[in-house]
C-alpha cells in the first residue's frame, strides 16, 4: 500500500500570509504512460464533507480560487495557499489514485495567526 | 444540482450488520464510478470501497470479506452491506463520486460526496 505522509500536522498563519502544505507518498505516483501524477488534495471545513482542491497534483477543480495551487511530482507534493484568507480555515489532505487502495494523508490543521 | 444523500446508519452492536445507502441525482449515475469512504470522529479520512460502471469491486484489506459495496442503477443509487461489525467501524459514511477525469480502473479523486450518515459499533 502507498502511504501518505503529510507535514506539518498544523500550521498558523497570519491573513494575507502564505501557507504551505507538504504530502510525501511512499512509492512514486507518477505514471510513465502518461506523465500524469496521480495525487489529489482535498479541503475540509468543520462539520463539512471534504471538498476537491486539486487533481493530477496541479490542476484547480473549477470553482476553486486561483490562490490555491499544487506543485511536485513523483514522491513530493505541496498545496499552497498564497494568501490566506479567514475562510481556508480547514483540515486540507492528499490523496492518491495511482491504484487501489487508495489511501489519504493524515492531515493538516490551518488556522489564522 | 448535483446530490449524493447517505442513509442507513445507526447503532450497532459488534459482530452485527448494518446497510447503508445512497441516493445520487443530477448526474448520470450509471456512469459513474462510485465510493465510501469513512472518519472516525476527530481523525482522518479512509477509502472504504470502490464500484466501477461494470460493477466491478475494490476493497482495502481492512473491510474485505466483510463489506459489499453494491449498485442500482435504475434506482441511481449506492449501497453498503456491513457485516462483522467492530468497533474500530465507528464513523462518519461518506458516499463520493469519483471524478471521471482521473479514474485509473476505478481508482479516482472524488469531486462529488454526500454529508455522510454515521455509524456505531458499541455494545
Amino acid at each position: 500500500d502507498i502511504v501518505m505522509t503529510q507535514s506539518p500536522d498544523s500550521l498558523a498563519v497570519s491573513l494575507g500570509e502564505r501557507a504551505t502544505i507538504n504530502c510525501k507518498s511512499s512509492q512514486s505516483v507518477l505514471s510513465s504512460s502518461n506523465n500524469k501524477n496521480y495525487l489529489a488534495w482535498y479541503q475540509q471545513k468543520p462539520g463539512q464533507p471534504p471538498k476537491l482542491l486539486i487533481y493530477w497534483a496541479s490542476t484547480r477543480q473549477s470553482g476553486v480560487p486561483d490562490r490555491f495551487s499544487g506543485s511536485g511530482s513523483g514522491t513530493d507534493f505541496t498545496l499552497t495557499i498564497s494568501s490566506l484568507q479567514a475562510e481556508d480555515v480547514a483540515v486540507y489532505y492528499c490523496q492518491h489514485y495511482f491504484g487501489t487502495p487508495l489511501t489519504f494523508g493524515g492531515g493538516t490543521k490551518v488556522e489564522i495567526k | 444540482e448535483v446530490h449524493l444523500v447517505e442513509s442507513g446508519g445507526g447503532l450497532v452492536q459488534p459482530g452485527g450488520s448494518l446497510r447503508l445507502s445512497c441516493a445520487a441525482s443530477g448526474f448520470t449515475f450509471s456512469s459513474s464510478d462510485m465510493h465510501w469512504v469513512r472518519q472516525a470522529t476527530g481523525k482522518g479520512l479512509e477509502w472504504v470501497s470502490a464500484i466501477g460502471t461494470a460493477g466491478d469491486t475494490f476493497y482495502p484489506d481492512s473491510v474485505r470479506g466483510r463489506f459489499t459495496i453494491s449498485r442500482e442503477n435504475a434506482k441511481n443509487s449506492l449501497y453498503l452491506q456491513m457485516n462483522s461489525l467492530r468497533a474500530g467501524d465507528t464513523a462518519l459514511y461518506y458516499c463520493a463520486r469519483g471524478n471521471i477525469l482521473t479514474c485509473n480502473y476505478t481508482a479516482c479523486s472524488f469531486d462529488i460526496w454526500g454529508h455522510g450518515t454515521m455509524v456505531t459499533v458499541s455494545s
